[in-house]
């Protein structure tokens, strides 16, 4: 059913690259989730955005509500931030539709 | 209040067991959410409560799961008869009051293995 599609599934760079994941929806929403989830670890939750923009330390995350699309920036990356990255949308209901997360690898 | 609590961690059942999982969310959170997620895919809505009403359910949520709120603040996770195919983490979430999506908060899940 895919309503909710990340890219790329899988991405390995060097510390400190920019990076840049993608997340596209074809429902309509009403809040779009970017969540983080580590290795054995629980999701812990970056951003609920409905519009425009929003920064917390070197993660930015944006999103076009005209686009159905949203994306999820890591400046100056460091190892640490190796996870997989979730994008989560909920509709009219109270359910959350998941996209299958993007696999990060930063290496040192 | 350290956040959303599970437990158990870890579950290892036999085939044709029963299994109860807890949540226990942040204190002043009313609403609290079960996720199933299978290896090297996206949590699968099962089952919504505000305080202690079930408000959703997943068809996923087949007759042999069932889960409770029975006071509106920790809440069960049953499964009767588990099978090969249950084997996941079952992750909890909670979120306050007011708009639906701010405080989402989710605990570590409970990774249930069926053999």
């Amino acid at each position: 059913k895919n309503e909710v599609q990340q890219s790329p599934q899988n991405l390995t760079a060097q510390e400190g690259e920019f990076i840049t994941i993608n997340c596209s929806y074809s429902v309509g929403i009403s809040a779009l989730h970017w969540l983080q989830q580590h290795p054995g670890g629980g999701i812990v939750s970056l951003f609920m955005l409905s519009s425009g923009k929003k920064k917390h330390g070197r993660l930015i995350a944006t999103i076009n509500i005209q686009e159905k699309h949203s994306s999820l920036h890591i400046t100056a990356s460091h190892p640490r931030d190796s996870a997989v990255y979730i994008c989560a949308v909920r509709g009219s209901n109270y359910q959350l539709i998941w996209g299958a997360g993007t696999k990060l690898i930063i290496k040192p | 209040d350290t956040g959303v609590s599970q437990d158990p961690r870890h579950k290892i059942t036999k085939r044709g067991q029963n299994v109860t999982f807890r949540c226990d969310p942040i204190s002043e959170h009313n609403r609290l959410y079960w996720y199933r997620q299978t290896l090297g895919q996206g949590p699968e809505f099962l089952t919504y409560f505000q305080n202690e009403a079930q408000l959703e359910k997943s068809r996923l949520l087949s007759d042999r799961f069932s889960a409770e709120r029975p006071k509106g603040s920790f809440s069960t996770l049953e499964i009767q008869r588990t099978e090969q195919g249950d084997s996941a983490m079952y992750l909890c979430a909670s979120s306050p009051p007011g708009e639906v999506d701010y405080g989402y908060t989710f605990g570590s899940g409970t990774r249930l293995t069926v053999v």
